[in-house]
């Protein structure tokens, strides 16, 4: 298995503009979580997938920013319209058990909002 | 609501001294525990986890229930253990919180 896949690693785009990433968990893991990571506040959940449900989004910043997960194999995460300070590391990780054991992560993708 | 706590930001050591990496967490469940790395240009991936009790590149870390605790520890470090270190703590529901984050640089 290729591990956790994101897409794009790389964005730079102009504010007001609208942001979507992309997830591929590893085949056969029943949780997804989105996390951000910044110099000041570390890893931050966002929100977080239990077979394709969306369990907790309680960290999602504001109404700005939205994920879904249509099936058990894609996730994404919006951000419309972005804002220079949505400028982060976006995670993606998953794990095979619904409540508990490690997370598998991606490789991230970094976004940077002018 | 659960909450894990590094109290370091930044923590610099010589090769071959000891170094403790602080993890504090607060949930009113029984907490899972883990300690994840990020080396330089790679990915996050687990260091250990407080269930198995095992110790994986020379780092432990024992869970301490009365001080809320799990600090992670290696007796002799070395340059390739320097990198962001991450506490994190799964509650009885699978929430995955994480700390801030510890850069840990061994200096040779």
């Amino acid at each position: 298995d290729a591990g956790v896949i994101q897409s794009p690693r790389h964005e730079v785009t102009e504010m007001g503009q609208e942001v979507t990433l992309r997830c591929k968990p590893i085949s056969g893991h029943n949780s997804l979580f989105w996390y951000r990571q910044t110099m000041m506040r570390g890893l931050e959940l966002l929100i977080y997938f239990n077979n394709n449900v969306p369990i907790d989004d309680s960290g999602m910043p504001e109404d700005r920013f939205s994920a879904k997960m249509p099936n058990a194999s894609f996730s994404t995460l919006k951000i419309q319209p972005s804002e220079p300070r949505d400028s982060a590391v976006y995670f993606c990780a998953s794990r095979t058990g619904r409540n508990t054991g490690e997370l598998f992560f991606g490789e991230g993708s970094r976004l940077t909002v002018l | 609501a659960q909450r894990v706590t590094q109290p370091e930001k930044l923590l610099s050591v010589f090769k071959g001294a000891p170094v403790e990496l602080k993890c504090n967490y607060s949930y009113s469940g029984s907490p899972e525990l883990f300690w994840y790395v990020q080396y330089s240009r790679q990915r996050l991936q687990l260091l250990l986890r407080h269930i198995s009790r095992e110790s994986i590149k020379g780092f432990t870390a024992d869970l301490n229930k009365g001080e809320t605790s799990f600090h992670l520890k290696k007796p002799f470090a070395q340059e390739e253990d320097s990198a962001m270190y991450y506490c994190a703590l799964n509650t009885n529901a699978g929430k995955s919180t994480f700390g801030d984050g510890t850069t840990l640089t061994v200096k040779p």
